[in-house]
This record gives C-alpha cells, structure tokens and sequence, in this order.
C-alpha cells in the first residue's frame, strides 16, 4: 500500500534560518505528492504540489522537488520567519489505486523564535 | 481552488449526544471527503461522500456512527452519534478538485466530556 514518511518533529529554527523537512514516500503507482500547511487553530491549506518525476512546486518561498529515484519530495525554505510556525503535511495521491483519498505523513511541527 | 466553510467552528457536547457538522463549498464538487484529526496526529479519512450514491466508508467507521448525507454538489452534513471522549477531534470536510488537488475546510473542533 501507500504510505508518507515525514521526519520527526518538534523543529525549532531561529528567524531568518534554512528549513529542510524531509519526507519520502512508497506507493504502488505513480503518485502526485502535496505538501499541506496547518497554522495553529486553522484547517490544512495547499502549500505546494507536484506531478511528475522532477517537477518542483514552490510557494511563498517554499520549494520541494519530486524525486523519483529516492521516492522524496523534501520541503525547502531559505529564510524562515516566525509566521511559518505551524505544521507541514506531506502527502500523495495515487489515483492508480483506485481511490481518491490523500494519503499523508504524520506531521511536522515547525516553530520560528524571533 | 475551492472555499469550504463548515459549521459549527467548535463544540463541546456532552457523551450520548450526537453532533451534526455542515460543509458547503463555493462550486459544485464531485467528489467530497470527510477527515478525521485526532490531537497531535495526522489526519484519517473517514468516508468519501458522492452526490447520489450512499457514502463509502473507511475501515473502522460505521454508518450508523458517522452518518453522512449528500443532497447536492456543494453541501454535505456529518453527524457524529452517540459521542464519547474518544470522539473528541478536528472533523474536516475535503473537495476534490482538478489537477488532483484537494481542498480542506477550516476543521470543526469537537470537545466530548
């Protein structure tokens, strides 16, 4: 079956620091890969997505890049600040298995101290 | 993209009661889908909800728990029956759009004491 792999949380960064979230994935066909962000006491929102094998999705200063020959989909930003405090959620969609549901990792709580 | 809404934002029932959640989107959507958040955890589908045809649930969830109504293409309503404390999570309704995207409502926070 489908599964998402995201690194362990809490992460704490200063402001202006560079943010790598790992997150790789398995599934049975050729998935598009989402990552979704969570600010504290809101929904999920779409932060960025991707389709194919190395397209890169990218989003107020968010990149991540589809790599299919480590099956990754890391999440990048420069320079964080302290409104990026919130959880990131990566996920897939396999439309080859025959259901439309998102299949998402676990979490990672990120928190930005000025 | 799509605006979702739901309502109500919060509650706190007490157990043995049921709570119905409402979810209405700003365009007409296929497909729609009920999550699950637990406290700290990730999120769990707990049923796909298709205009016409009786909702598709996941392993684990019943009807007669979650029963979920679907009269048209921008409106879906989630009753949570019989709550106990374990029932006590963020219920979020998803659309799904084009370009295989999905789009999350605000999440109703439900508190069982």
């Amino acid at each position: 079956g489908n599964s998402v792999t995201q690194m362990e949380g809490p992460v704490t960064l200063s402001e202006e620091a560079f943010l790598t979230i790992n997150c790789t994935y398995t599934a049975t066909g050729y998935p598009s890969l989402f990552w979704y962000v969570q600010y504290p006491g809101e929904g999920l929102q779409l932060l960025l997505k991707a389709t194919k094998a190395d397209d890169k999705g990218s989003n107020k200063g968010f990149e991540a890049t589809y790599r299919k020959e480590t099956t990754s989909f890391h999440l990048e930003k420069g320079s964080v600040q302290v409104s990026d405090s919130a959880v990131y959620f990566c996920a897939l969609f396999d439309s080859g298995a025959g259901s439309y549901q998102l299949t998402f990792g676990k979490g990672t709580k990120l928190s930005v101290i000025p | 993209s799509a605006v979702i809404s739901q309502k109500p934002s919060r509650d706190i029932c007490q157990r043995g009661t049921s709570l119905t959640i409402q979810c209405q989107v700003d365009s007409q959507v296929t497909m729609m889908f009920w999550y699950r958040q637990q406290p700290g955890q990730s999120l769990t589908l707990i049923a796909t909800a298709n205009q016409g045809s009786e909702a598709t649930y996941e392993s684990g969830f019943v009807i007669d728990k979650f029963p979920i109504s679907r009269p048209n293409l921008t409106f879906s309503t989630l009753t949570v029956s019989n709550m106990s404390p374990e029932d006590s999570s963020i219920y979020l309704c998803s659309v799904f759009v084009s370009s295989y995207e999905q789009y999350f409502g605000p999440g109703t926070r439900l508190t069982v004491t």
